[in-house]
């Protein structure tokens, strides 16, 4: 039973748009949310979090927001550039486990120039 | 930071041989993670050490497969026998599990078996 999902395999953009990828959960319990980039052949990379405590953490380029009553998080990239294609992994994660991190199965993005 | 090193970057065997992997987690980090990447289920945790001890290996799809962290600063994956559908790309990674701090990954074996 996958507990993070990301339900959009793949997402095109054009060069300067906004990107953004979806993510949902379903362990009310979860208190840090992630994500990753991955290039091929590199393992994944950590982009940006939030904590439960937030709905929103802004890092240059990328926003991460957290809806807790919708158990749904996104991270929008404005402006999107070619160099931001790759996969991108949510993860969720809950304190009592000692930080044991759930993976979605990821999203392929593409910014087209 | 070194960051998290795996061993070998790729591994080519064949069905039934004896397959390890290796790890070496960031120095000072307490806790060491097993994922395997598949298309299907994306990034899946095979098993977690935390102070070298193992916490969770549920996710460890067979008695095949077995992991180690001897000190805090090795890990070992090993599959024994090997079979093609093991063939996927194992990742490690390690974490202080203290206030809430990302998962460092290595960049992976691709282990394939024919």
């Amino acid at each position: 039973d996958q507990q993070v999902k990301q339900n959009s395999p793949s997402l095109s953009v054009q060069e300067g748009r906004i990107s953004i990828l979806n993510c949902d959960y379903t362990n009310s319990m979860f208190d840090y949310f992630l994500w990753y980039k991955k290039y091929p052949a590199e393992g994944p990379t950590f982009l940006i979090s939030i904590s439960s405590i937030k709905d929103k953490n802004e890092d240059g380029r990328f926003t991460v927001f957290l809806n807790k009553s919708a158990k749904h998080l996104s991270l929008h990239i404005v402006p999107s550039q070619p160099g931001d294609s790759a996969v991108y992994f949510c993860a969720a994660a809950y304190s009592n486990t000692g930080n044991q991190f759930y993976f979605g199965t990821g999203t392929s993005l593409t910014v087209i120039p | 930071d070194a960051g998290v090193i795996q061993s070998p970057r790729h591994e080519v065997t064949e069905m039934g041989q004896e397959v390890t992997l290796r790890c070496k987690p960031i120095s000072g980090h307490n806790s060491l993670f097993w994922y395997r990447q598949t298309m299907m289920r994306g990034l899946e945790l095979l098993i977690y050490f935390n102070n070298n001890v193992p916490i969770d290996d549920s996710g460890m799809p067979e008695d095949r497969f077995s992991a180690k962290m001897p000190n805090a600063s090795f890990s070992t994956l090993k599959i024994q026998p090997s079979e093609p559908r093991d063939s996927a790309v194992y990742f490690c990674a390690s974490v202080w599990t203290g206030a809430n701090s990302p998962l460092h990954f290595g960049n992976g074996t691709r282990l394939t078996v024919t």
